[in-house]
């Protein structure tokens, strides 16, 4: 079983759809909890944390479940722009970043 | 540009063959780490630095592999005898180490090919 597991997609939306991925991780002693956006032959840069308590960037609302090992992202009114590969992305270690990544969602967002 | 840079960006070798990548982080950062990511996969933790010590090595990185960074600046990976396995992105990221908050900065990586 992957350490981190997502739907590979691709989700293919409209503009102005909402769009949800989800992730689990097997790791339950995992200490923090990302969203990394990666573009087409480019480096994964970081989308937002995500908290027990969930959060929120503009049109991006990230919530985690502890319990059930669990992370989505959810994305409102897409853009054109919103189109990449979006990776759950879970810190194994204390004191420095072993991030573990999923293999990563695709979304095609069009007119 | 005050970003992480990587050099070469792009790298075809024969099978065999041996290559070696250089990694530039953010300068003040202290810690420094190299993925690697194959098609249609996330990044693998391949090993991690911090200033000049290497703290932790994955075991995907076989003993062909080795990875310097000498004065805690800038690292070196090389790869000894490729094979074609080997073809990846390779990429480099550097944080300064916090207590929390810390966040890692990717090079926009060096893609091996290995024919």
């Amino acid at each position: 079983r992957k350490e981190v597991e997502q739907d590979p997609g691709p989700f293919n939306v409209p503009e102005g759809a909402t769009v949800a991925f989800n992730c689990t991780y097997s790791n339950s002693a995992s200490q923090s909890f990302f969203w990394y956006r990666q573009d087409c032959r480019k480096e994964p840069k970081l989308l937002m944390s995500v908290y027990s308590s969930g959060n929120e960037d503009g049109r991006f609302t990230a919530q985690l479940n502890r319990a059930s090992q669990y992370i989505s992202l959810l994305i409102r009114d897409s853009k054109l722009s919103d189109s990449a590969t979006y990776l759950c992305v879970v810190n194994m270690e204390r004191g420095y970043n072993k991030l573990i990544f999923g293999a990563g969602t695709r979304l095609a967002v069009h007119p | 540009d005050t970003g992480v840079s990587q050099d070469p960006r792009h790298k075809i070798t024969k099978r065999g063959q041996n290559v070696t990548f250089r990694c530039d982080p953010i300068s003040e950062h202290n810690r420094l780490y190299w993925y690697r990511q194959t098609l249609g996969q996330g990044p693998e933790f391949l090993t991690y630095f911090q200033n000049e010590a290497q703290l932790e090595k994955s075991r995907l990185l076989s003993d062909r592999f080795s990875a310097e960074r000498p004065k805690g600046s800038f690292s070196t990976l090389e790869i000894q005898r490729t094979e074609q396995g080997d073809s990846a992105m390779y990429l480099c990221a550097s944080s300064l180490a916090r207590t929390t908050n810390e966040k890692l900065f990717f090079g926009s990586g060096t893609q091996l090919s290995v024919l």
